[in-house]
């Protein structure tokens, strides 16, 4: 059981966009705008997308987008496209939580149709 | 450019121990903290510790809390994690993570390539 909960997989076609949600507690997510996005790709090392909510580091498409509303926060992948195919992490700094200082959430595997 | 080269996982059986390092290049090691981040095999992302650019504080996931100890060098640019008293359930590749500013704030903007840990007999 992760600490943050997030839909086991979700689908789009290229072109369409689509939306991860990632679900805390007011200890975590509600409590704090430290949350990031990961992109995995298989065998590959996560690679931040999102950080402090909404943010993008340098060199990250303007594809991504990232927004909060109280526990939940959510990423945005707009125009899809196929090398947008990966697993996604939510993170969120939790302070001195049950289950540690940072916590991630379980994963979504996006899958472009 | 930003480098983190782990190294230091493998084979080892349940009760033992395994020192992981994370030799890092590319940025001022000591203006930022660092962190240890876990995938068991077909599993999602682990939080495992962290620790302050000045190493004067350090963070534990409670799954590995008295038994696992990182640590830095910040003369040689390396980062370690101490693992001790094993269990199968530790069994994973172990990433190091660079994370965006002196302190833990769940910003892993550098990710290493990882290092395996194999916790059987």
């Amino acid at each position: 059981q992760s600490a943050l909960t997030q839909p086991a997989s979700v689908s789009g076609s290229p072109g369409q966009s689509i939306t991860i949600s990632c679900t805390g507690t007011s200890s975590d997510v509600g409590s704090y705008n430290l949350v990031s996005w990961y992109q995995q790709h298989p065998g590959k090392a996560p690679k931040l997308m999102i950080y402090e909510v909404s943010k993008r580091p340098s060199g990250v498409s303007n594809r991504f987008s990232g927004s909060k509303s109280g526990n939940t926060a959510s990423l945005t992948i707009s125009g899809l496209q196929a090398e947008d195919e990966a697993d996604y992490y939510c993170c969120s700094y939790a302070g001195s939580s049950t289950f540690g200082n940072v916590v991630f959430g379980g994963g979504t595997k996006l899958t472009v149709l | 450019e930003v480098q983190l080269v782990e190294s230091g996982g493998g084979l080892v059986q349940p009760g033992g121990s395994l020192r992981l390092s994370c030799a890092a290049s590319g940025f001022t090691f000591s203006s930022y903290a660092m962190s240890w981040v876990r995938q068991a095999p077909g599993k999602g992302l682990e939080w495992v510790s962290a620790i302050s650019g000045s190493g004067g504080s350090t963070y534990y996931a409670d799954s590995v809390k008295g038994r696992f100890t990182i640590s830095r060098d910040n003369s040689k640019n390396t980062l370690y994690l101490q693992m001790n008293s094993l269990r199968a359930e530790d069994t994973a590749v172990y990433y190091c993570a660079k994370e965006g500013n002196v302190v833990v704030a769940a910003t892993a903007d550098y990710w290493g390539q990882g290092t395996l840990v194999t916790v059987s007999s």
